[in-house]
């Protein structure tokens, strides 16, 4: 069965620079959902959205920014990259039918140097 | 604030013998509970759920208990496996919120 991708699955970038996450829900899936997962601790919520639109917000920094497209893709980009920000970003999503059951995508490992 | 947290950071247990991984919650408002299972560098990957109606739920080897008087959550693993080694995440989730909570983890060793 088809799941969650993510892009790029490893990426290192310098301090103060942007990054930009992309995650492409499991088809007919249309809410996704973004984590932030440091060394050694459990998921921390970001953002959601469902249809298009932001459903819920939770710890995301105010320079993190995401929005979903039309074709349910969805994007999470970081500005003003810190040291702190290195850790796996993961994306969920979730069907309209079943919306509490997230199915999470492998991740993208940032390493921010 | 209110979190879902676990009462063991490794549990080992003997290949083929049962495991049985606990969970503690406090926000009484929470009406669905997910098992994940993350091996090393991969995504959570879910396992069983349970809504806050049920009592007990049960997949194939695994089984999830819910005490909403103690607000206690457990998987049991039957006849466990070299392939369950892994770190596994109870989540919560409030009805009217997106976000899943998660607690912190147990890493489940199997031993030959």
């Amino acid at each position: 069965a088809a799941g969650v991708i993510q892009s790029p699955r490893h990426l290192i970038k310098e301090k103060r620079e942007t990054a930009t996450l992309k995650c492409y829900p499991i088809p007919r899936h249309d809410t996704v959902y973004w984590y932030q997962q440091g060394p050694g601790q459990d998921p921390q919520f970001l953002i959601s959205f469902y249809e298009k639109m932001q459903s819920d917000k939770g710890s995301i920094p105010d320079r993190f920014s995401a929005q979903q497209f039309s074709d349910y893709h969805s994007e999470l980009n970081m500005s003003s990259l810190e040291l702190g920000d290195s850790a796996l970003y993961f994306c969920a999503s979730s069907s309209d039918t079943q919306r509490e059951t997230q199915y999470f995508g492998p991740g993208t490992r940032l390493l921010v140097l | 604030g209110e979190s879902v947290g676990l009462h063991l950071p490794t549990l080992s247990v003997q290949e083929g013998d049962n495991s049985i991984i606990n969970c503690a919650y406090s926000n009484s408002a929470s009406d669905y509970f997910i098992w994940y299972k993350q091996e090393s560098g991969k995504g959570p990957q879910f396992i069983i759920d349970i809504r806050s109606n049920m009592d007990k739920r049960q997949g194939q080897r695994v089984t999830v208990l819910l005490n909403k008087t103690v607000k206690h959550l457990s998987l049991q693993i039957a006849a466990t496996q070299p392939g369950d080694s892994a770190v596994y995440f109870c989540a919560e989730n409030d009805e009217g919120a997106d976000g899943l909570t998660f607690g912190k983890g147990t890493h489940l060793i199997i031993q030959p």
